[in-house]
C-alpha cells in the first residue's frame, strides 16, 4: 500500500529564504508523485509532477522538486520565497499501470512566509 | 464551463438531515474522484469513477455514504443520516486518465449542526 509522510507540519521562512518541504513516500511500485498547494477555502492546486525520466522536475511558481528513489523522497523547494506562497501544501503518491488508481495524500504542510 | 464545479459551495445540515453534493467534472474528463478533507488534514479518498463505473469505494466511511454518476459526467455524492463527524468539506476531482493528476474544484464545505 502506498503512503505519504510530510515531515513538519508547519514550516515558518523568512521572505527571499530557501523553501524546504520535505517528503517521503512508501510504495511497492515505482510511484508518479504530485505536490499539490491550497489557497485558504480553495481547492487543490497541481504544482508539479514527477512521472518517469528527469528527476528533477520543475513547477509553476518557481517551484521543483527531486525524485530520489534510495531515499524514497520527493522534497520541494523555491530558492526565494515570496509573501504569496504562504500557503498548505500536500505531497502525494499514485501507483503507476494500476487500472484503478487514486492518489494518496499526506497531512500536509503549512508554509508561512515572515516579513 | 474550463474548470470542475461544485456545488453547493457550503451546506448546514441538521443532524439526522440527507445532503447531496454535485460536481461537474471537466468536459471529457473520465475520470471523477471524490474526497474527504477533515479541518487540518490531508484529502482522504472517498471513491472513484472511471466514466460511469464505480471501479473503487474502498473510501466510504459507512453505508450513509453514496456516490453516483450515471451518464458518466455529472456526480453527485449523497449522505443519508449525517452525523456530526461528517462535517468536512468534501472535494471532487477530475482527471483526463489515470495518473495524469487532477484538476480540483473548490469544495463543498459542509457543516451538520
Amino acid at each position: 500500500a502506498q503512503s505519504v509522510t510530510q515531515l513538519g507540519s508547519h514550516v515558518s521562512v523568512s521572505e527571499g529564504a530557501l523553501v524546504l518541504l520535505r517528503c517521503n513516500y512508501s510504495s511497492s511500485v515505482p510511484p508518479y508523485l504530485f505536490w499539490y498547494v491550497q489557497y485558504p477555502n480553495q481547492g487543490l492546486q497541481l504544482l508539479l509532477k514527477y512521472t518517469t525520466g528527469a528527476t528533477l522536475v520543475k513547477g509553476i511558481n518557481g517551484f521543483e522538486a527531486e525524485f530520489k528513489k534510495s531515499e524514497t523522497s520527493f522534497h520541494l523547494t523555491k530558492p526565494s520565497a515570496h509573501m504569496s506562497d504562504a500557503a498548505e501544501y500536500f505531497c502525494a503518491v499514485s501507483e503507476i499501470n494500476s487500472s484503478a488508481s487514486k492518489i494518496i495524500f499526506g497531512s500536509g504542510t503549512r508554509l508561512s512566509i515572515r516579513p | 464551463g474550463a474548470g470542475v464545479s461544485q456545488s453547493p459551495r457550503y451546506k448546514v445540515a441538521k443532524r439526522g438531515q440527507d445532503v447531496a453534493l454535485r460536481c461537474d467534472p471537466i468536459s471529457g474528463h473520465v475520470s471523477l474522484f471524490w474526497y474527504q478533507q477533515a479541518l487540518g488534514q490531508g484529502p482522504e479518498f472517498l471513491t472513484y469513477f472511471q466514466n460511469e463505473a464505480q471501479l473503487d469505494k474502498s473510501g466510504l466511511p459507512s453505508d450513509r455514504f453514496f456516490a453516483e454518476r450515471p451518464e458518466g459526467s455529472v456526480s453527485t455524492l449523497k449522505i443519508q443520516r449525517t452525523q456530526q463527524e461528517d462535517s468536512a468539506v468534501y472535494l471532487c476531482a477530475s482527471s483526463p486518465g489515470s495518473n495524469y493528476g487532477y484538476t480540483f474544484g473548490s469544495g463543498t464545505r459542509l457543516t451538520v449542526v
